[in-house]
């Protein structure tokens, strides 16, 4: 069974670079997309992007100028970065395992945007 | 895609049947999850591919619907089923969600 882990900084400030990993065991990294999702306090989900084992990607048109998703095939992971943050990007961050309309979730991370 | 997921919120009893619906402003075939949030925790799948049940989901969640209109359906509802339950098609590589649906304790 796939496990995902995300990790990463819990606190950028205004203006920098947010980064996290994902890192994926348990299943095969082939033929699957693998996406980011973000939750904000109180709020619903938003998918940030997702990025196919081949290397093709495709962002949500809001986040687009902002989001780089990259693969790291060798260490099983997959990468998120979002530049320029604010305090709009506080939230819950999810990376997940896509198949269709099944979706393998990490347990989270929470990041806080914060000077 | 955008897509409406109705009601935003629900009351209900242990032992009543309730439905949620989503609807994707244009057809996605039948690429539809249903996905159930607890508090703190992250979204688990209930049903997939608009109809197909989890294994270890409890029978008493169906899902049904096909294009533009899909109805998730709690019939019976449990203490463990109060929780909040989201929508979710994958299209074009894009995967949208729908806003939510807070099913409360009456």
């Amino acid at each position: 069974q796939v496990q995902l882990q995300e990790s990463g900084p819990g606190l950028v400030k205004p203006s920098e670079t947010l980064s996290l990993t994902c890192s994926v065991s348990g299943g095969s990294f082939s033929n699957y997309y693998w996406s980011w999702i973000r939750q904000p306090p109180g709020k619903g989900l938003e998918w940030i992007g997702n990025i196919h084992s081949s290397g093709n990607t495709k962002y949500n048109p809001s986040l687009r100028s902002r989001v780089t998703i990259s693969l790291d095939t060798s260490k099983i992971q997959f990468s998120l970065t979002l530049t320029s943050v604010t305090a709009a990007d506080t939230a819950v961050y999810y990376c997940a395992r896509v198949l269709g309309s099944w979706l393998d979730w990490g347990q989270g991370t929470l990041v806080t945007v914060s000077s | 895609i955008q897509m409406t997921q109705s009601p935003s919120s629900l009351s209900a009893s242990v032992g009543d049947t309730v439905s949620i619906t989503c609807r994707p402003s244009q057809g996605v075939s039948n690429d539809l999850g249903w996905y159930q949030q607890r508090p703190g925790k992250a979204p688990t799948l209930l049903i997939y591919a608009a109809s197909k049940l989890l294994s270890r989901v409890p029978s008493r969640f169906s899902g049904s619907g096909f294009g533009t209109n899909f109805t998730l359906t709690i019939s019976g509802l449990q203490p463990e089923d109060f929780a909040t339950y989201y929508c979710l098609q994958l299209y074009s590589f894009s995967i949208t969600f729908g806003q939510g649906t807070r099913l409360e304790l009456k």
